[in-house]
C-alpha cells in the first residue's frame, strides 16, 4: 500500500463511451502524474500536475483529458478512445518536482477498449 | 535525462544475492541514479537512489562506480517475491516538470 489509490482497477469500454479514471493520494503530496503502460512497452509519462496546475502534457491526444481539482485528486477523462489505447494507466504522486523527490505509484487501472 | 542500458533479463537462485547492473556512461555530475521495480501488473515501486556514494536501505544496496558511469543494485538475499522488472533511471535535480523516463528494464526471475 503506497498511499495512492486508483479506481476502477479494471475497465472495459466501447469506442463511443465516456469514462473517467480516478486517482487519490493520501500522502500530502503536491505533484501528481498520469502514466500509460502498453503491453510490452515501457511506461510513458502523459501528464504532470504541480499544485493543481498542469506542467507537462507529453503530446497526448485530446481524447484523454486530465483534471486536477486539488492536490489530492487527479482524474483522467476518456472519450472516443481507440482499441490501441488499451493499456495499464498508472497514477503517481510526489512531494515536489525536484529530482530527489520520490514518486509513489498507485496500482493502476487496466483499460480495455473494444 | 541520461540514457541507461540494462540487460533484458537475469536469473538468480532464491537466497542468493541478486546483482543488477546498469550503464549510464553519459551521466552528468548532478544527475541522480534511481531504481524502481514493477511486479507483474502492479505500479512501479521505489527501491533506492543515490548520487555519488553507495547507499543501503532495508530493501537493497546501490553501488555507484567512482566515475559514475555505471551502478549495481544488490538484493542481498533474493526471495521469490523479488521477481519483477527492475528499472534504472537517471534524473537531474531541477525544478519544473519532473520526468521519470523508464526504459525496458531488467526482468529478474528468482528461481526456487
Amino acid at each position: 500500500e503506497t498511499g495512492v489509490t486508483q479506481t476502477p482497477r479494471h475497465l472495459v469500454m466501447g469506442m463511443t463511451n465516456k469514462k473517467s479514471l480516478k486517482c487519490e493520494q493520501h500522502l500530502g503530496h503536491n505533484a501528481m502524474y498520469w502514466y500509460k503502460q502498453s503491453a510490452k512497452k515501457p511506461l510513458e509519462l502523459m501528464f504532470v500536475y504541480n499544485f493543481k496546475e498542469q506542467t507537462e502534457n507529453n503530446s497526448v491526444p485530446s481524447r484523454f483529458s486530465p483534471e486536477c481539482p486539488n492536490s489530492s485528486h487527479l482524474f483522467l477523462h476518456l472519450h472516443t478512445l481507440q482499441p490501441e489505447d488499451s493499456a495499464l494507466y498508472l497514477c503517481a504522486s510526489s512531494q515536489g518536482q525536484g529530482a530527489r523527490e520520490t514518486q509513489y505509484f498507485g496500482p493502476g487501472t487496466r483499460l480495455l477498449v473494444l | 535525462d541520461a540514457k541507461t542500458t540494462q540487460p533484458p533479463s537475469m536469473d538468480c537462485a532464491e537466497g542468493r544475492a541478486a546483482n543488477l547492473p546498469c550503464n549510464h556512461s553519459t551521466i552528468s555530475g548532478n544527475e541522480y541514479v534511481y531504481w524502481y521495480r514493477q511486479i507483474h501488473s502492479q505500479g512501479p515501486q521505489y527501491i533506492i537512489h543515490g548520487l555519488k556514494n553507495n547507499e543501503t536501505n532495508e530493501m537493497a544496496s546501490l553501488i555507484i562506480t567512482e566515475d559514475r558511469k555505471s551502478s549495481t543494485l544488490i538484493l542481498p538475499h533474493a526471495t521469490l517475491r523479488d521477481t519483477a522488472v527492475y528499472y534504472c533511471i537517471v534524473r537531474l535535480p531541477i525544478q519544473g516538470a519532473q520526468k521519470l523516463v523508464f526504459g525496458q528494464g531488467t526482468r529478474l526471475t528468482i528461481n526456487p
